[in-house]
């Protein structure tokens, strides 16, 4: 597509519950980032996906949190039992493989009531 | 770790003033480093970026020069605009690779008539 996708742009859940966030890149893209963005904070880094597998998972903050990229295009971020802190934004981003120039998407908002 | 400090906002400027956001950071090698924007309403987009000491970045009468000597990388405009309120957030990548982008908090910047 012409830019990076991000749905839903809101979600409101309750704690405890499981939610899905889904990141549809620039065609041709091969890197895929997944970011959280907290109020008043800069982009915290979670994850990256080169192609299908994932490069470097180091920001994810515990094992509730899980991302997948089964076709190396669409990534789904899945966040289990949510709790009230991880309200945020969730951001992802493409780019060429080698190039470090992100398009980032709009971000989806999620609130853990 | 590698990290980016930027001056705290917010910042507000009356049009026309000349604006400096500082921007200092701290990374092993040599990062590329970058100025990110977020307008109201939308996604992150890259403002400019340098990927070696000395290199100055610009777009959109922006400015940011890469200084080694004191790890720094200041963004500057001379002539603001109300439509340059935003967010601007400072960011770098170790490398030139796919190396995750590390961003400082954001400075808030509004700029009235």
């Amino acid at each position: 597509g012409a830019g990076v996708s991000q749905t839903p742009s809101n979600k409101v859940t309750e704690k405890g519950k499981y939610v899905e966030l889904r990141c549809d890149p620039i065609s041709g893209h091969t890197a895929l980032y997944w970011y959280r963005q907290s109020l008043g904070q800069g982009p915290e880094f979670l994850i990256y996906f080169q192609g299908t597998g994932a490069a470097d998972d180091s920001g994810l903050p515990n094992d509730r949190f899980f991302a997948v990229r089964p076709e190396g295009s669409v990534s789904t971020l899945k966040i289990q039992r949510t709790e009230r802190g991880d309200s945020a934004v969730y951001l992802c981003a493409s780019t060429l493989s080698g190039a470090n120039v992100l398009t980032f998407g709009a971000g989806s908002r999620l609130t853990v009531l | 770790g590698d990290s980016v400090t930027q001056m705290e906002g917010p910042v507000t400027l009356s049009e026309e003033a000349f604006l400096t956001i500082n921007c200092t950071y701290t990374a092993t090698g040599y990062p590329s480093l970058f100025w990110y924007v977020q307008y109201p309403g939308e996604g992150l987009q890259l403002l400019l970026k340098a990927t070696k000491a000395d290199d100055k970045g610009s777009n959109k009468g922006f400015e940011a020069t890469y200084r080694k000597e004191t790890t720094s990388f200041h963004l500057e405009k001379g002539s603001v605009q109300v439509s340059d309120s935003a967010v601007y957030f400072c960011a770098l990548s170790s490398d030139s690779g796919n190396t995750p982008l590390v961003f400082g908090k954001g400075t808030r910047l509004s700029v009235i008539a």
